[in-house]
């Protein structure tokens, strides 16, 4: 089975601009989990999505949203971005979510300037 | 708040040797606990989880203890391997909370052959 998916790996945007972040899960899985990992505030939840609708957020500013389509692949936005959203962008599938092993991509690496 | 701590940032174990990672919790919903392993600019690798209906897991090398009196959880590596050098976070999440992991800041295994 192919395991997560994430596009692009890397990314350079300049404070301002808007970037979109992709994420295919494991086949057959419909839940899917975004994390922001920085060094200074570790792994951060920003949201899930299952069966298309957002099902829990973190404590992220509004700029930051998401979405997923009927085939659980899933899509994150940061608009108007800053210096401080440099990080490593991390999905996660799992099957349904709970109580259930979350498998993570390898991570898209933005660096805003 | 930090809900998942884990307050060794760094382990040093000798080949061969057991290694023991603790992590700490507060929030007494928290029914599942998963341990990751990460490498840089890599998304987190899944290595074993518990539930909060038992104790103990073992997969292999890898063994968790769940102490719910305590809220600790300690994951156990014997023997140790040069090859297990990683990062090693902790994560919990609650039963009404779906897919969210909180997760602890990491410790850092060394192990020297």
């Amino acid at each position: 089975k192919a395991g997560v998916t994430q596009t692009p790996r890397y990314l350079i945007k300049t404070r301002g601009q808007q970037v979109t972040l992709s994420c295919s899960p494991i086949s057959g899985h419909r839940s899917v989990s975004w994390y922001q990992q920085t060094p200074g505030q570790g792994l951060q939840f920003l949201f899930e999505y299952f069966s298309e609708t957002q099902r829990n957020k973190g404590n992220f500013p509004g700029r930051f949203s998401g979405r997923q389509f009927s085939n659980s692949r899933s899509e994150m936005n940061v608009s108007t971005l800053e210096l401080g959203d440099s990080a490593l962008y991390l999905c996660a599938s799992s099957l349904t979510g709970g109580s259930n092993e979350q498998f993570f991509g390898p991570g898209t690496r933005l660096t805003v300037l | 708040d930090q809900q998942v701590k884990q307050n060794s940032p760094s382990l040093s174990v000798q080949e061969g040797r057991i290694s023991i990672l603790n992590c700490d919790y507060t929030n007494s919903m928290f029914d599942y606990f998963l341990w990751y392993k990460k490498y840089p600019a890599e998304g987190p690798t899944f290595l074993i989880s518990i539930s909060s209906i038992k104790d103990k897991n073992e997969d292999g090398r890898f063994t968790v203890f769940l102490n719910k009196s305590a809220k600790h959880l300690s994951l156990h590596i014997v023997p140790s391997q040069p090859g297990d050098s990683a990062v090693y976070f902790c994560a919990a999440s609650a039963r009404n909370q779906g897919g969210k992991l909180i997760f602890g800041q990491g410790t850092e295994l060394s192990v020297k052959p």
